[in-house]
């Protein structure tokens, strides 16, 4: 079984739609919760960043970490076309973990229709 | 630079050949990572730099893969023998310090093919 578990979809959503992303992890060390988008052939970009349970709010994204169950989701409100792309969820123990290696999830691929 | 960068953006060799990857951090970013990614999954890591000293090497696969980063600043990851299965796209990423949970910034990935 793999530390971070990430549905692959690929999940297909209307223009205007509410998405929902999410990670389950299973190692109680990490502390650290990061949300990447990765378009085809380019680097992963940083979207979100929290540290330990809670919420992050960021223009039209919200990040929720609830340590107590593992599970961790992105929320995108009113998704656009250009938010097609693949998004990792990525989470570290901090120095505890050896200097803050991530491990990432498998990604969601979304694809937002006109 | 403006970001990290990584040469070659592409990298196509025959199984057995030696290859260098080069890596070239945030400027300041004391904190470097290689990750590899393969088709269909998220980055794995493989080695992290603190400075010029290998902090962390548990992520490499098997003695063919070395990275260095002499000076502190760029990095190179090379890989002796390659192997079909050696074929991904690696990643580099840097981060201004190892501190607890620093941010870390992606360059833009090699993608190498073992023939």
């Amino acid at each position: 079984q793999k530390e971070v578990e990430q549905d692959p979809g690929p999940l297909s959503v209307p223009e205007g739609a509410i998405v929902s992303l999410n990670c389950t992890y299973s190692n109680s060390a990490f502390q650290y919760f990061m949300w990447y988008r990765q378009y085809s052939r380019k680097g992963p970009e940083l979207l979100m960043y929290t540290y330990s349970s809670g919420n992050k709010e960021d223009g039209r994204f919200t990040a929720q970490v609830d340590k107590s169950s593992k599970y961790i989701s992105l929320f995108i409100r009113d998704s656009q076309p250009s938010d097609s792309a693949t998004y990792l969820c990525a989470m570290s123990a901090g120095l505890t973990g050896g200097g803050n290696k991530l491990t990432f999830g498998t990604g969601t691929q979304l694809k937002v229709e006109l | 630079g403006a970001g990290v960068s990584q040469t070659p953006s592409n990298k196509v060799t025959e199984k057995g050949k030696y290859v260098e990857l080069r890596c070239d951090p945030i400027s300041g970013h004391t904190a470097l990572y290689w990750y590899r990614q393969s088709l269909g999954q998220g980055p794995e890591f493989l080695i992290y730099f603190q400075g010029t000293g290998a902090a962390d090497d548990s992520g490499l696969p098997n003695d063919r893969f070395f990275a260095v980063r002499p000076e502190g600043s760029v990095s190179t990851l090379k890989i002796q023998r390659t192997e079909r299965g050696d074929s991904a796209v690696y990643l580099c990423a840097s981060s201004l310090r190892s501190l607890a949970g620093g941010e870390q910034f992606f360059g833009p990935g090699t993608r190498l093919t073992v023939l």
